[in-house]
């Protein structure tokens, strides 16, 4: 089946304008990660989805990041009030169950350039 | 806190070489393992996992790692090289072990070029 799909793939913002980020995981899979890839590093994580309940937002650098997954399936990241920083590929990735064995599955990110 | 290092940040080997791209993990729990590939304007994708059980691990393309705890190593090893290799790998380790969430902490990367 279709693999887990980001919209957009890119998205070009002024500082201090609010974004979306979308991400379609796999369908029926439980589980659900966004991670934060900035230039030249690996993916940090930011938040995790079990069904619709968000059980960790540790990740997330301010309060003006923002995700939700109501239905227990697409998820959004929102970004208020962008700053410069923010820029980076924002990564999701879904897993079928909750155990830390799975394999996580990733999108192909979304590239946020803040300028 | 669980951490990983990646040593090397880009590796050039010759079409035919041995791959050998290290990772070294720290973690109070023992872990679980993961080397992922990424080519470029793509999402990771897995090559292979060590959870429990054999120590050697094989994965796609080839690839193979050898889960050392008296080291807390994980290398990530292909006898070959080929061009179609040429990527960037990250090792990561599960956040948490055996419960509810496994977020991946991450190595910075290593980029691997091969020249003909």
């Amino acid at each position: 089946g279709a693999g887990v799909s980001q919209s957009p793939r890119y998205k070009v913002a002024k500082r201090g304008q609010d974004v979306a980020l979308r991400c379609d995981p796999i369908s029926g899979h439980v589980s659900l990660f966004w991670y934060q890839q900035a230039l030249g590093q690996g993916p940090e994580f930011l938040t995790y989805f079990q069904n619709e309940a968000q059980l960790d937002k540790s990740g997330l650098p301010s309060d003006r990041f923002f995700a939700e997954r109501p239905e227990g399936s697409v998820s959004t990241l929102k970004i208020q009030r962008t700053q410069q920083e923010d820029s980076a590929v924002y990564l999701c990735a879904s897993s079928q169950r909750q155990l830390s064995s799975y394999e996580q599955y990733f999108g192909p990110g979304t590239r946020l350039t803040v300028t | 806190a669980q951490s990983v290092t990646q040593l090397g940040s880009h590796v050039s080997v010759s079409e035919g070489a041995l791959v050998l791209l290290r990772c070294n993990y720290s973690s109070s729990v023992p872990p679980y393992l993961f080397w992922y590939v990424q080519y470029p304007n793509q999402g990771l994708q897995l090559l292979l996992k060590y959870t429990t059980g054999a120590t050697l691990v094989k994965g796609i393309n080839g690839f193979e790692a050898e889960f050392k705890k008296s080291e807390t190593s994980f290398h990530l090893t292909k006898p070959s090289a080929h061009m179609s290799d040429a990527a960037e790998y990250f090792c990561a380790v599960s956040g948490v072990y055996g419960g509810s969430q496994g977020n991946l902490i991450f190595g910075k990367g290593t980029k691997l070029s091969v020249k003909p």
